[in-house]
């Protein structure tokens, strides 16, 4: 079936690094976009990156650009999101989704959750 | 990138129908149709509703549509359930190739 398994999470100090990994299955990864999507505790979903099938073109939110980095490896199925340069407010519970045509993001995999604390 | 704008909660009886409304600008809502609608229970993944203004995945209930006018798109529910009660949220591409959520919006059903 189709499925989306995130993992890299974990407890990280101010200023530090991860690699969020989402590896996916049952369906033809190189002929999709994928986006990265948080949502932090007790607040709503927001969008932080996107990257094309062809990882020709990626797309960062303000909060995010430049201290983060998407990227894909087709061969293996698997997105990546590189976070430098943490801060507080990018604890949350990251979501790899995949993107359907231009705008539906229509399979969520289950999130990693990444905490930044000291 | 500023958040499109839901109302923070809306509620209804069993059986009636309710609408959200998501207001954007020029430069996502207004400009594109590329809105998107997702249902989220707390502790699950979001769910896909309805995609492009008015399209709904197949497996969606037919309950639930979507239209847009000017800057504002809205997902209607109509024979509301109990199974319906969870955050809902808007979404856009936007003029910068980006996409932005809305604010969310809690539905209760009463």
């Amino acid at each position: 079936q189709v499925q989306l398994v995130e993992s890299g999470g974990g407890v990280v100090q101010p200023g530090g690094s991860l690699r969020l990994s989402c590896a996916a299955s049952g369906f033809t990864f190189r002929s999709h976009g994928m986006h990265w999507v948080r949502q932090a505790p007790g607040k709503g979903l927001e969008w932080v990156s996107v990257i094309w099938y062809d990882a020709s073109q990626e797309y960062y939110s303000d909060s995010v650009r430049g201290r983060f980095t998407i990227s894909r490896d087709n061969s293996m199925n698997t997105l990546y999101l590189q976070m430098n340069s943490l801060r507080a407010e990018d604890t949350a519970l990251y979501y790899c989704v995949r993107l359907f045509g231009n705008n539906a993001m229509d399979v969520w995999g289950q999130g990693t959750t990444v905490t930044v604390s000291s | 990138q500023s958040a499109l704008t839901q109302p923070a909660s809306v509620s209804g009886s069993p059986g009636q129908s309710i609408t959200i409304s998501c207001t954007g600008t020029n430069s996502d809502v207004g400009g594109y149709n590329y809105v998107s609608w997702y249902q989220h229970h707390p502790g699950k993944a979001p769910k896909l509703m309805i995609y492009d203004v008015t399209n709904r995945p197949s497996g969606v209930s037919n309950r639930f549509s979507g239209s847009k006018s000017g800057n504002t798109a809205s997902l209607t529910v109509s024979g509301l359930q109990a199974e319906d009660e969870a955050d809902y949220y808007c979404n856009s591409y936007t003029s910068s190739s980006s996409y932005v959520f809305g604010t969310g919006t809690k539905v209760t059903v009463l």
